[in-house]
């Protein structure tokens, strides 16, 4: 059983350029969230999707994007880089917690975004 | 105020040693709670849910006090494996499963 895998794992761009980081979900999960996490901090909520539709948003700009495809993966799109974007991206999911079940989110191994 | 706070540490014990952590949250609606641990450069991975009767799994005891409004992880009889973040962490249902973290305890164990 595959757990969550996200690409690429490491990626170096320059300011204002434009990235796009993907994730597959767990088998069985079909909502998928976004995190970034800086150096030395708790990772922060980007936003999570479910039903390929932005079901919840953290305090990010619009400048970060996302989406999600029927087959449940999702990607994250970032534009007009930043140096502060710089940051360990991570994806969780997680069954529908309309199903009843916890809220536990199984995190991939992230994908490490340097903005130089 | 962040709404999920932690000492950062780092804490350094010896091996052996009983090691506690304290994590508060500022938002009564908090429904669900977790401890998460983070390896060097790596993904957060769950370590124990708390509930309110507080859990258990081996040395590691979860408690959580609703009216103080914070969650506590305690490490018996540590071992060098043990050395990580030890991440906080709160849900609140109506907000559809958000994940609100602490920044991190950094622990680590000495021989």
């Amino acid at each position: 059983d595959a757990g969550v895998t996200q690409s690429p794992t490491h990626l170096i761009k320059t300011r204002g350029q434009q990235v796009t980081l993907r994730c597959s979900p767990k088998s069985g999960h079909d909502t998928v969230s976004w995190y970034q996490q800086a150096l030395g901090q708790g990772p922060q909520f980007i936003f999570q999707y479910y039903e390929e539709e932005e079901r919840q948003r953290g305090n990010f700009p619009d400048r970060f994007s996302g989406h999600q495809f029927p087959n449940y993966s999702s990607e994250l799109n970032v534009n007009a880089l930043l140096l502060g974007d710089s940051a360990l991206y991570l994806c969780a999911s997680s069954p529908n917690p309309g199903t009843g079940g916890q809220d536990t989110q199984y995190f991939g191994p992230g994908t490490r975004l340097t903005v130089l | 105020r962040k709404e999920v706070e932690q000492d950062p540490g780092p804490f350094n014990v010896p091996e052996g040693a009983t090691v506690a952590f304290n994590c508060t949250y500022s938002n009564s609606a908090s429904q669900s709670f977790f401890w998460y641990r983070q390896d060097c450069r790596k993904e957060p991975k769950l370590l124990m849910s708390v509930y309110s009767s507080g859990n258990e799994d081996g040395r590691f005891t979860a408690q959580l006090n609703r009216a103080s409004q914070y969650i506590s992880l305690l490490i018996r009889d540590s071992k060098l494996s043990d050395s990580a973040t030890y991440l906080c962490a709160v849900t609140r249902y109506s907000s559809a499963s958000k994940i609100i973290f602490g920044s991190g305890t950094r622990l680590s164990i000495r021989p």
